[in-house]
């Protein structure tokens, strides 16, 4: 069983739509949870954290993480062209320095 | 935020030739890098952490006279894929680590992608 969890999609959607993402994990030790936006042929890119369970918004972006279900989300709402990437989600410790990552979503938002 | 560089970002070489691939981390200092290499839809997969100064740590599976690490100086570590082969072919990625008060964070490099043919 992999540490992370996410399932790699496609995952197709037309303009306007509400982008639902997930990974789910088995390390209780984690404690901060990362969404990164990976477009094609470069390098990932931090869109948020969260530490330890809650939600976290930031535009039109909203984190979600429930430590009890070790569950964490990603949604995305009016999504836009723009949005098509693969989003990877990851996780470390608080001491820890490596990074957890899940298998990335491929996402395309159809204009 | 921190800005890391990867030269060059794309390679084509023969197979049995080494390739020298840098990362350099441009506004600031790094202890700790870290190389990645990611398949086609796939996740990225850590290789190797990348100490200045001293040894990388290479994971469990990765071939440490293979990929051969060296951080000579705060800012930059090189990874050379010596006696490349097609199954090498690849998209690496390199990331540098900052502490934060919250937690360590990693900036990552735009990537580079190797094709051997």
């Amino acid at each position: 069983q992999k540490e992370v969890e996410q399932d790699p999609g496609p995952l197709s959607v037309p303009e306007g739509a509400i982008v639902s993402l997930n990974c789910t994990y088995s390390n209780s030790a984690f404690q901060y949870f990362m969404w990164y936006r990976q477009y094609s042929r470069k390098g990932p890119e931090l869109l948020m954290y969260t530490y330890s369970s809650g939600n976290k918004e930031d535009g039109r972006f909203t984190a979600q993480v429930d430590k009890s279900s070790k569950y964490i989300s990603l949604f995305i709402r009016d999504s836009q062209p723009s949005d098509s990437a693969t989003y990877l989600c990851a996780m470390i410790g608080s001491d820890d320095y490596k990074l957890s990552f899940g298998a990335g979503t491929t996402v395309t938002v159809r204009a | 935020g921190a800005v890391v560089s990867q030269h060059p970002s794309r390679v084509i070489c023969k197979s049995g030739t080494s390739v020298k691939i840098e990362c350099r981390s441009l506004d600031f200092q790094a202890t700790t890098m870290f190389w990645y290499r990611q398949f086609p839809k796939k996740s990225l997969m850590l290789m190797a952490t990348s100490n200045e100064g001293s040894k990388a740590t290479y994971e469990q599976g990765v071939e440490k006279d293979k990929f051969l690490i060296n951080h000579a100086s705060l800012t930059l570590s090189t990874l050379t894929v010596t006696s490349a082969h097609p199954e090498d072919s690849s998209f690496y990625i390199c990331s540098a680590l900052v502490s934060g008060p919250a937690y360590n964070e990693q900036f990552f490099g735009p990537g580079t992608r190797l094709t051997v043919l």
